[in-house]
């Protein structure tokens, strides 16, 4: 079975800064895809990056990037230049072979003006 | 926002009473999802229909029960809930599933219903 954990409950960061949200995994299968969500209040929750495991550079969208780390199945999600819209619930989650998507427990983040 | 809708947004309903909850998806998926998010918790997964076809129950009680007429419909029936059913409930498509419920296509989620059971 798939595990997810995000170990940090809440996070904040000043405007402008950069700021990384942790998540390790564990899972047995060899092919696998892993997810970040964000969930911002009161709003629906959006794929904020995806990676799929065989690939081996980290994935980028704009502002947003993972550091992947395969062999300490961690797989951490950096903002830079942080904004006031990026305040949110931010998820992690796993899939892989004939598992279901699993999600961690999630990361408030919190930008300060 | 992403195509896929739900209502009510918000519902309030005593342990006795018998409602609806409902998903729609504009987007040409073949699976959708029912996920119940509580507080704290991680998302669970409830239900998985691929092609309307169920393809995962994840030991949700009977009180529960889902309902897919098609592929862009989906519907979760509510009877006799407990106060600890209260929770945001969120609809979420995508491509295909996989039996038993994976699939690793991008899962695009609704705005969820906010379930409180007095």
């Amino acid at each position: 079975a798939q595990t997810v954990t995000q170990s940090q409950p809440e996070m904040s960061v000043q405007e402008a800064e950069t700021v990384t949200l942790s998540c390790t995994y564990d899972t047995s299968e060899s092919d696998y895809y892993l997810f970040w969500y964000k969930q911002p209040p009161s709003r629906q929750m959006i794929l904020v990056i995806r990676q799929e495991a065989y690939k081996q550079q980290n994935a980028t969208e704009n502002r947003f990037s993972v550091n992947f780390q395969k062999a300490a199945k961690s797989f951490s999600l950096k903002i830079s230049d942080s904004q006031l819209g990026d305040a949110a619930m931010y998820f992690c989650a796993s899939q892989g072979g004939s598992e279901k998507l699993v999600f961690g427990k999630g990361t408030k983040l919190t930008v300060n003006p | 926002e992403t195509g896929v809708t739900q209502t009510p947004r918000h519902l309030v309903m005593g342990m006795t009473n018998k409602k609806s909850l409902k998903c729609e998806q504009h987007l040409g998926h073949n699976a959708m999802y029912w996920y119940k998010q509580s507080a704290k918790k991680p998302l669970e997964l409830m239900f998985v229909y691929n092609f309307k076809e169920q393809t995962e129950n994840n030991s949700v009680p009977s009180r529960f029960s889902p309902e897919c007429p098609n592929s862009s419909h989906l519907f979760l029936h509510l009877h006799t809930l407990q106060p600890e059913d209260s929770a945001l409930y969120l609809c979420a498509s995508s491509p295909t599933a996989a039996s038993g419920g994976a699939s690793t296509d991008t899962q695009y989620f609704g705005p969820g219903t906010r379930l409180t059971v007095l």
